[in-house]
């Protein structure tokens, strides 16, 4: 079965310092991943996913089929990173997402 | 371009009873998914409609059922319901597509059962 793992429910992280978010994965094709953020008092969004290679707001992801990871990074933090980030896996053909428990994520000033 | 929006957003309901939570699609989206988010949780799947018929189910009973109308709004049904479907119901919608995987989804609707 597949399951999505982030390990840290809240992590605090000085404005101006690098930004990691874990998440591990367990599936036995090749899934896809995702990264969604929630914004205090906002709907659930795409943040970035795999496929697509990109950087957005700063924050890219690389997937390591290996360690079976896809970390969320962002070299540095900016208080208006301050959300709830989830990790999500599809399996190609089914748009079924499966989320991490989620990171609250938290830029001090 | 309309975002997903769902009705109602809170709701009160006793257990034993039945409730309908409903969904509008993102203009131009043909599927929704329908998702419950318990405290503290992720979101986790329930089903997926796509062209009015069930596209995928997650490990959820069959008292939780759902409906796709042909302008693509939908209803999700929860039969009997129990204390432990409190939770927010969380509604997306996409494109159906097999290299897709972006979904919209709306604000919730934060279900309370007593």
């Amino acid at each position: 079965a597949q399951r999505v793992t982030q390990p840290e429910k809240l992590l605090s992280v000085f404005k101006g310092a690098p930004v990691e978010l874990k998440c591990n994965y367990s599936y036995s094709g090749s899934p896809e991943l995702f990264w969604y953020v929630q914004y205090s008092r906002q709907r659930l969004q795409l943040l970035l996913r795999h496929i697509s290679r990109e950087s957005i707001k700063g924050f890219t992801a690389d997937l390591n089929k290996g360690e079976t990871s896809f970390h969320l990074k962002k070299p540095f933090a900016q208080e208006e990173d301050s959300a709830m980030y989830y990790c999500a896996l599809m399996y190609f053909g089914n748009e079924k997402l499966t989320f991490g428990t989620g990171t609250r994520l938290t830029i001090i000033p | 371009e309309t975002g997903v929006t769902q009705s109602p957003t809170h709701l009160i309901k006793t257990r034993g009873q039945q409730v309908t939570l409903r969904c509008s699609s993102q203009s131009g989206h043909n599927t929704v998914s329908w998702y419950q988010q318990a405290l503290g949780q992720g979101p986790q799947f329930i089903f997926q409609y796509y062209r009015e018929e069930e596209n995928g189910r997650g490990n959820f009973p069959p008292r939780f059922s759902g409906l796709q109308f042909p302008n693509y709004s939908s209803e999700l049904n929860v039969n009997a319901l129990e204390l432990d479907d409190s939770a927010l119901y969380l509604c997306a919608s996409s494109l159906h597509s097999r290299a897709s995987g972006e979904q919209y989804f709306g604000p919730g609707t934060r279900l309370t059962v007593t």
